[in-house]
């Protein structure tokens, strides 16, 4: 089975913190993408990865950067948190093989005070 | 732009009932559908993933179907149980490589099977 991790279940930051999110799988996956999930807006595509070093843009990317510097590992950086920035973030991960299905990650609930 | 919509938003059922949660998206190009299924407060766990050549995909008591050119699908719930309680997401990949093909999402339907 797939396994998409995350390094953390809850997060509590202060504002204007710098706050790491990490995000590992395991089965090799060329594509990850970070998600943020808000009530009555749904899920939000942040940025996404198809290479290690490689990175494009999603629909909300203000505020947020990635780091991708190893296959199995996409990390989601909040370079000075802010509480708007409170949210459920998701990572998933993808084979390019034959876009095959995008499996996730537990979530991190990170709260921003 | 594609977008994908849920009805209904919410639904309570009794234990035991067949149900039907609904999913239509505007742009008929599409690569495949998937449906999700998220409890509160967790990630999403992968159910059933369609693609466009596929009518339907089917996992013990699940059922999705997809109907490409009217722009719907439908995942059937046979006889639901208490543990089924969840919100339901439909997502679609698009056809041509846009943006890394990233799914859209629907705002999802939260069920309730009472017992």
């Amino acid at each position: 089975d797939v396994k998409v991790t995350q390094s953390s279940r809850y997060l509590v930051k202060r504002t204007g913190e710098k706050v790491f999110l990490e995000c590992v799988q395991d089965m090799d996956h060329e594509n990850m993408f970070w998600y943020r999930q808000d009530p009555g807006l749904g899920l939000r595509l942040i940025y996404f990865s198809y290479d290690v070093k490689m990175k494009e843009k999603g629909d909300i990317p203000e505020g947020y950067s990635v780091s991708r510097e190893k296959k199995e590992r996409f990390s989601l950086i909040l370079e000075s948190a802010s509480t708007n920035q409170t949210s459920m973030y998701l990572c998933a991960s993808r084979s390019s093989a034959s876009y095959n299905e995008q499996f996730f990650g537990p979530g991190t609930r990170l709260t921003v005070l | 732009k594609q977008e994908v919509t849920q009805i209904p938003a919410a639904l309570s059922v009794p234990e035991g009932e067949n149900l039907v949660l609904n999913c239509s998206f505007t742009d008929s190009a599409i690569y495949n559908l998937q449906w999700f299924r998220q409890d509160p407060g967790k990630g999403l766990t992968s159910l059933l993933l369609i693609q466009s050549s596929q009518r339907e995909q089917t996992s013990g008591r699940l059922n999705a179907s997809l109907d490409k050119s009217s722009g719907r699908s439908t995942l059937y719930i046979a006889a639901s149980q208490p543990g089924d309680s969840a919100t339901y997401l439909c997502a679609v990949t698009g056809e041509l490589h846009n943006a890394g093909n990233m799914l859209t999402f629907g705002g999802g339907t939260r069920l309730m099977v009472k017992p």
